[in-house]
């Protein structure tokens, strides 16, 4: 049964720390989603990758916020120094782009999300 | 840019009533659309897509969804619904030449007995 994972699930830590979320996706999928959700904002796509090469990191706060690929099988996203206004359950989500001059659309499959508390 | 809108923020109804969650979106552009559901502490799945074809789209547990492009909607319904059916239910749209998908701010199902 193939899925997202994401880890760790919860992560509490004490403003100004830096915080790592892995995910790792579905093999064989081509790309994968970070996307923040809290209650206010709802869910924001923060940044995505195709062939492991971001394609668009707009929604990504450039100053504290990273996103990498270091190969085709782990997805990260560090936040350095994390604020109380980054608490919020962050979801990685992966798919399969279609082949090129075809439509772009991929199903994207969901992880279970880490949990992050910045005190 | 294409935006979601999604009408109820909650919809409260009674075991086996009928449901229907509604959805509008904006787009100068093709659009395919989305319904996704997220259980408590858990990440989003698909429920149902519409990429072509006939409008009508349907899952396998019961809901359908029917995009009418002249109304720019894509309203979820169900029958009879489920205690099983609470959860959280997200309208979404991306661009047929793009990749992004744009969420609406969800409508929380809730199924009283």
């Amino acid at each position: 049964d193939a899925r997202v994972t994401q880890t760790p699930r919860h992560k509490v830590t004490e403003m100004g720390q830096e915080v790592t979320m892995r995910c790792q996706p579905i093999l064989g999928h081509n790309t994968v989603f970070w996307y923040r959700q809290t209650m206010m904002q709802g869910l924001e796509l923060l940044a995505y990758f195709r062939n492991r090469a971001p394609l668009d990191d707009s929604g990504m706060p450039k100053d504290r916020f990273s996103a990498e690929m270091p190969d085709a099988t782990l997805a990260t996203l560090k936040i350095q120094p994390s604020e109380p206004r980054d608490s919020a359950v962050y979801f990685c989500a992966s798919g399969l782009a279609g082949l090129a001059g075809g439509p772009r659309q991929e199903t994207q499959y969901f992880g279970p999300g880490t949990r992050l508390l910045v005190l | 840019a294409q935006s979601v809108t999604q009408l109820d923020s909650q919809v409260p109804v009674f075991e086996e009533a009928p449901v229907e969650l509604r959805c509008n979106y904006s787009s100068s552009v093709s659009v395919y659309l989305f319904w996704y559901v997220q259980y408590p502490n858990q990440g989003l799945q698909l429920l149902l897509k519409y990429l072509s074809g006939s409008t009508l789209v349907e899952s396998i547990n019961g809901f359908e969804a029917e995009f009418n492009k002249s109304q720019t909607s894509f309203h979820l319904r169900k029958p009879s619904v489920h205690i099983s059916d609470t959860a959280e239910y997200f309208c979404a749209v991306s661009e047929v030449q793009g990749g992004k998908l744009i969420f609406g701010q969800g409508t929380e199902l809730s199924v009283k007995p």
